[in-house]
């Protein structure tokens, strides 16, 4: 069965700093990955996608994430953080079965605070 | 255009009562998924369909947690005799199709609060 940790449950930043979510996954084949943020009183919005090729991915409002085989991991990073960045940060690894659908399990997330 | 949307925005109801969640996905998405957000927690997966038909059912937690899609379009959860455990967020989100590169989008969810 597929898993995803995400150790942080909550970071404090300042503005303007770097940023780095970890996030570290359990499945058999190669996954499919995603970063999603969530503003209070809003839906999940995707940040970015993993699915083949370049493990550096550039998604939305400045973020990247890497995909490390070996290590099992898919870090979200951000070289300057911006105060409207604070939100809850949710990875997640879907199955991407043909056909079967692309049920997504989610990590517990991470809370990010953002200090001016 | 439209996104995912979701009624109700909010739902209290009794301990022991029925109770229907409403989704209405992206026009023209064939692939539906419904999933359940407790307090703290991420998103736990609950069903899965692909137009008509529930393909992946794994999530519902017991069988009083139903849900259909039948002219695969709209969505409705069905929840009887609501637990208070059953207190969370529910959210849809909707595909392109049901493959694994297709984004989900996500609507923002109905807080389902049972008393």
């Amino acid at each position: 069965a597929q898993s995803v940790t995400q150790p942080d449950i909550h970071i404090t930043v300042s503005e303007g700093a770097s940023l780095e979510l970890r996030c570290n996954y359990s499945y058999g084949a190669t996954p499919y990955l995603f970063w999603y943020v969530q503003s209070p009183g809003q839906g999940l919005q995707l940040l970015l996608k993993y699915f083949s090729g370049d493990t550096l991915v550039q998604g939305i409002k400045g973020f990247e994430a890497e995909f490390k085989r070996s290590q099992s991991s898919f870090n979200l990073r951000k070289p300057s953080v911006h105060w409207s960045d604070a939100a809850e940060y949710f990875c997640a690894v879907g199955a991407g079965v043909t056909g079967g659908g692309n049920k997504l399990t989610f990590g517990t997330g991470t809370q990010l605070k953002v200090e001016l | 255009g439209a996104g995912v949307s979701q009624t109700p925005s909010n739902k209290v109801t009794e301990k022991g009562k029925y109770v229907e969640l409403r989704c209405d996905p992206i026009s023209g998405h064939t692939a539906l998924y419904w999933y359940r957000q407790s307090l703290g927690q991420g998103p736990e997966f609950l069903i899965y369909f692909q137009g008509t038909g529930a393909a992946d059912d794994s999530g519902l937690p017991n069988d009083r947690f139903f849900a259909v899609r039948p002219e695969g379009s709209v969505s409705t959860l069905k929840i009887q005799r609501t637990e208070r455990g059953d207190s969370a967020v529910y959210l849809c989100a909707s595909s392109l199709n049901g493959r694994g590169n297709y984004e989900q989008y996500f609507g923002p969810g109905t807080r389902l609060t049972v008393t």
